[in-house]
């Protein structure tokens, strides 16, 4: 079966950096997803990784580890309007019919003054 | 990237009654995909939308209650038929662009069923 495990919620300070971790169990592994969601809205694409090692994109980057089925989402110089649900995904079918994701439950990110 | 549009952004629909949601993509897209957000949840697939041919329904979903086409490889439609207060959510349309590496979501359909 599919498994993926990420807090429930977290606080940070405004200006501070954090890490959302996200460990999975999948059948199959064809890569990973985190996406940012705000309330009422759909989730935005942050990153993708399918190779080990860490991904950069501004003040964010994602780090991926296949072997301990792990990955982590940092967000640096947090902003008021980070504050959101941020969602880990895995792909986890192969060839070209096999692009559905699976969804954790998703992390509330509450950033604090 | 790719820009998705979704009709209607929301509504709201009698118990028994059918709605089909629309999805619009701006340019051509290899592969398309329905999900469904129940309140206070995550995202569940609901199906593959085929090109030219039936959809791939996850399991739980059948194509009796969700009718799905996808005539060209830039719109999809799903109908959510014989509706119940149980349907109430939010209905996303998700596109895997040429490189198959990243997928976008459509802006959502806010469905409630009185």
């Amino acid at each position: 079966g599919q498994n993926i495990d990420q807090p429930t919620e977290m606080t940070a300070t405004e200006g501070a950096i954090v890490q959302i971790n996200c460990t999975y169990q999948t059948s199959g592994f064809n890569g990973l997803f985190w996406y940012q969601q705000h309330a009422g809205e759909a989730p935005t694409f942050l990153s993708y990784n399918v190779l080990d090692g860490l991904e950069e994109k501004g003040r964010f980057s994602s780090f991926l580890s296949r072997s301990k089925g792990y990955s982590y989402l940092l967000l640096k110089e947090l902003q008021m309007k980070d504050s959101a649900s941020y969602l880990c995904a895995v792909r986890d079918g192969s060839g070209a019919g096999s692009y559905q994701l699976t969804f954790g439950k998703g992390t509330k990110l509450s950033v604090i003054p | 990237s790719a820009v998705i549009s979704q009709k209607p952004s929301r509504d709201i629909c009698q118990r028994g009654t059918s709605l089909t949601i629309q999805c619009q993509v701006d340019s051509q897209v290899t592969m398309m995909f329905w999900y469904r957000q129940q309140p206070g949840q995550s995202l569940t697939l609901i199906a593959t939308a085929n090109q030219g041919s039936e959809a791939t329904y996850e399991s739980g979903f059948v194509i009796d209650k969700f009718p799905i086409s996808r005539p060209n490889l830039t719109f999809s439609t799903l109908t959510v038929s014989n509706m119940s207060p149980e349907d109430s959510s939010i209905y996303l349309c998700s596109v895997v662009t040429s490189g198959y590496y990243e997928q976008y979501f459509g802006p959502g359909t806010r469905l409630t069923v009185t």
